[in-house]
């Protein structure tokens, strides 16, 4: 079985420019979660999509949004760019709502801010 | 605010060695705790999930205990590998999965 996919996997964007992020679940994996991963924050949490519904929030400007498709590929957008959003961005993906079931993570986008 | 720490935050070991990483939380209120495995660059692999009823889970040579009263935490890992090395992060999932800042292992041959 496949894993999760993240496309692309590197980009570099000027500060003020948008980006859209993909990820692509498990086979048959319905919840997907996004995470940024910084040297200074460490691992937080974004949003987690299930059944193409917003089903938790972490705290991020609303510069942060994202989507889920009718087949659970889930797309995050970042508008206005600024240098602090350059980190490696990291979705993951579990069979139903995540909280009960393990999470398996993609390979990440690495997005650097210029 | 659930708030998730991890000692040490690096480690240097010989091969061969027996060790354990810790990992504590301030919220008691969770569902589950899942260790994690990154390595340079890469995404996390998931190593071990105790669901929040559960006291320990094993995998091979991992063993990882849970003790929710206590917000602690355990990832002993035996005769540690050079492929060991890697950093390795505990998540715990209350409303939302809170990670720790991980622990850098280093088994040098």
């Amino acid at each position: 079985k496949a894993g999760v996919t993240q496309t692309p996997r590197y980009l570099i964007k000027t500060r003020g420019q948008q980006v859209t992020l993909s990820c692509s679940p498990i086979s048959g994996h319905r919840s997907v979660s996004w995470y940024q991963q910084t040297p200074g924050q460490g691992l937080q949490f974004l949003f987690e999509y299930f059944s193409e519904t917003q089903r938790n929030k972490g705290n991020f400007p609303g510069r942060f949004s994202g989507r889920q498709f009718s087949n659970s590929r889930s797309e995050m957008n970042v508008s206005t760019l600024e240098l602090g959003d350059s980190a490696l961005y990291l979705c993951a993906s579990s069979l139903v709502q995540s909280f009960s079931y393990e999470q398996y993570f993609g390979p990440g986008t690495r997005l650097t801010v210029t | 605010k659930q708030e998730v720490t991890q000692i040490p935050a690096a480690l240097s070991v010989p091969e061969g060695e027996n060790l354990v990483l810790n990992c504590s939380f301030t919220d008691s209120a969770i569902y589950n705790l899942q260790w994690f495995r990154q390595d340079p660059g890469k995404g996390l692999t998931s190593l071990l999930l105790i669901q929040s009823s559960q006291r320990e889970q094993t995998s091979g040579r991992l063993n990882a205990s849970l003790d929710k009263s206590s917000g602690r935490s355990t990832l002993y890992i035996a005769a540690s590998q050079p492929g060991d090395s890697a950093t390795y992060l505990c998540a715990v999932w209350g409303n939302m999965l809170t990670f720790g800042g991980g622990t850098r292992l280093m088994v040098k041959p």
